[in-house]
């Protein structure tokens, strides 16, 4: 059974960078079979896709949000990692960090079977 | 890259069947055949209940059916039950190696 955790600081003053980690457990994060992504949630509104990993070390991410993120993987600790950069209050939500399953033979094409119980980052001052 | 489109808020009365709703373009839904839909229950962890449009996982009720026409992706669930009341949500292939979200719907058994 696949596990995913999320992990980091509640709160994020405005400007700064948002660091999270997802710890996994179950399958391994180096198979070839998984993405693995984040995804967000603003308080009151719907889920936001921010960007996918892949073992080898490639990415997807969501262009509205691409000068700003960062997703690494650390397959020693079965880890995987997401930055954000200049925060705003817009940034304020719950983040879930998601296992992916290729879809279609189609690169960065996935669909999410396990997810984590997701964390709220605030962004304040 | 818009979010997809969903209603704000559906509601059955048990045994009942509900449609729910997909909207996109001929970028993203009308386009691939990659629309996974994902249930929500207040304070936990999103759960997949279709994926590439029509399938769905082991151990997910056949109760839950997914179909596309066009730009449109729809979730149905047949036999409504009370545990089936949650947030729902679509999300799309949308090329270049991106996927985009709908904005949920809320299901409400009556």
């Amino acid at each position: 059974q696949q596990q995913l955790q999320e992990s980091g600081p509640g709160l994020v003053k405005p400007s700064e960078t948002l660091s999270l980690t997802c710890t996994v457990s179950g399958d391994s994060i180096s198979s070839n079979s998984y993405y693995w992504g984040w995804i967000r949630q603003p308080p009151g509104k719907g889920m936001e896709w921010i960007g996918i990993i892949y073992y080898s070390g490639s990415t997807y991410y969501n262009p509205s949000l691409k000068s700003r993120v960062t997703i690494l993987i650390d397959a020693s600790q079965s880890q995987f990692s997401l930055k954000l950069s200049s925060v705003t209050a817009a940034d304020t939500a719950v983040y879930y960090c998601a296992r992916g399953r290729l879809s279609a033979g189609i690169v960065g094409a996935t669909f999410f079977d396990y997810w984590g119980q997701g964390t709220l980052v605030i962004v304040s001052s | 890259q818009s979010a997809l489109t969903q209603p704000a808020s559906v509601s059955g009365s048990p045994g009942q069947s509900i449609t729910i709703s997909c909207t996109g373009n001929s970028s993203d839904v009308g386009s691939y055949s990659l629309v996974s839909w994902y249930q929500q229950n207040p304070g936990k962890a999103p759960k997949l209940v279709i994926y590439d449009v029509i399938k769905r996982p082991s151990g997910v009720s056949n109760r839950f059916s997914g179909s596309k026409s066009d730009n449109t992706a729809s979730l149905t669930i047949f036999g409504l039950q009370a545990d089936d009341e949650a947030d729902y949500f679509c999300c799309s292939y949308a090329g270049s190696s991106t996927l985009v979200f709908g904005g949920g719907t809320k299901l409400t058994v009556l």
